[in-house]
């Protein structure tokens, strides 16, 4: 059973437009929430985070919306860049103490010149 | 700066063979975790352990197994690797805490094994 869902496998948008990527969860333990973007051939790096007592945080050109009632996050990233293109997983975790992970399955993001 | 390493970037076996993936941080984590990256599937959480010597099953631990002798290495283990056990393998590290910096996780580059 998939805890975590990214329902579009991919996404494709203009440089200069906004990208959004969208996951959701059913698991409402879940408590702290995670994107990370990962290119070919190299691991994931993390991106940007939210907390369950927040409804957004924003770093840079990335905001993430958390909907707890909706159990649904999304990914902004305003404006795209070429650079952005790559494979953007969330992740939740329910707070124990290992701070496991659960991961989606993950979008690929194509941001076109 | 946080590193996470991992033996080799690319590696073939035959089917039946013992495998070994190797993987070392250098940020004192006390979590260390091996995940399997599919198509379509994501990353799937195989065996992690939170301290030396101690592990515990992920999602995913049939054909696999750990050992953890030291802090800072992880070692994966196939026992008798299968050609369904070909698969990207991430290693990833994080520290034991109740505040966000025990959330976040380091990964390696990953090994891309192929069994044939």
């Amino acid at each position: 059973d998939q805890q975590v869902k990214q329902n579009s496998p991919s996404l494709s948008v203009q440089e200069g437009r906004i990208s959004i990527l969208n996951c959701d969860y059913t698991n409402s333990m879940f408590d702290y929430f995670l994107w990370y973007k990962k290119y070919p051939a190299e691991g994931p790096t993390f991106l940007i985070s939210i907390s369950s007592i927040k409804d957004k945080n924003e770093d840079g050109r990335f905001t993430v919306f958390l909907n707890k009632s909706a159990k649904h996050l999304s990914l902004h990233i305003v404006p795209s860049q070429p650079g952005d293109s790559a494979v953007y997983f969330c992740a939740a975790s329910d707070s124990g103490a290992t701070n496991k992970l659960i991961f989606g399955t993950g979008t690929l993001l194509a941001v076109q010149p | 700066d946080v590193k996470v390493t991992q033996s080799s970037r690319y590696l073939v076996k035959r089917t039946g063979e013992k495998v070994f993936l190797e993987c070392v941080q250098d940020m004192d984590h006390e979590n260390m975790f091996w995940y399997r990256q599919d198509p379509g599937l994501g990353l799937r959480l195989i065996y992690f352990s939170y301290d030396v010597k101690m592990k515990e099953k992920g999602d995913i631990p049939e054909g696999y197994s750990v050992s953890r002798e030291k802090k800072e290495r992880f070692s994966l283990i196939l026992e008798s690797a299968s050609t369904n056990q070909t698969s990207m393998y991430l290693c990833a590290s994080s520290f034991t805490s109740g505040s966000p910096l025990g959330y976040e996780q380091y990964f390696g580059p990953g090994t891309r094994l192929t069994v044939t």
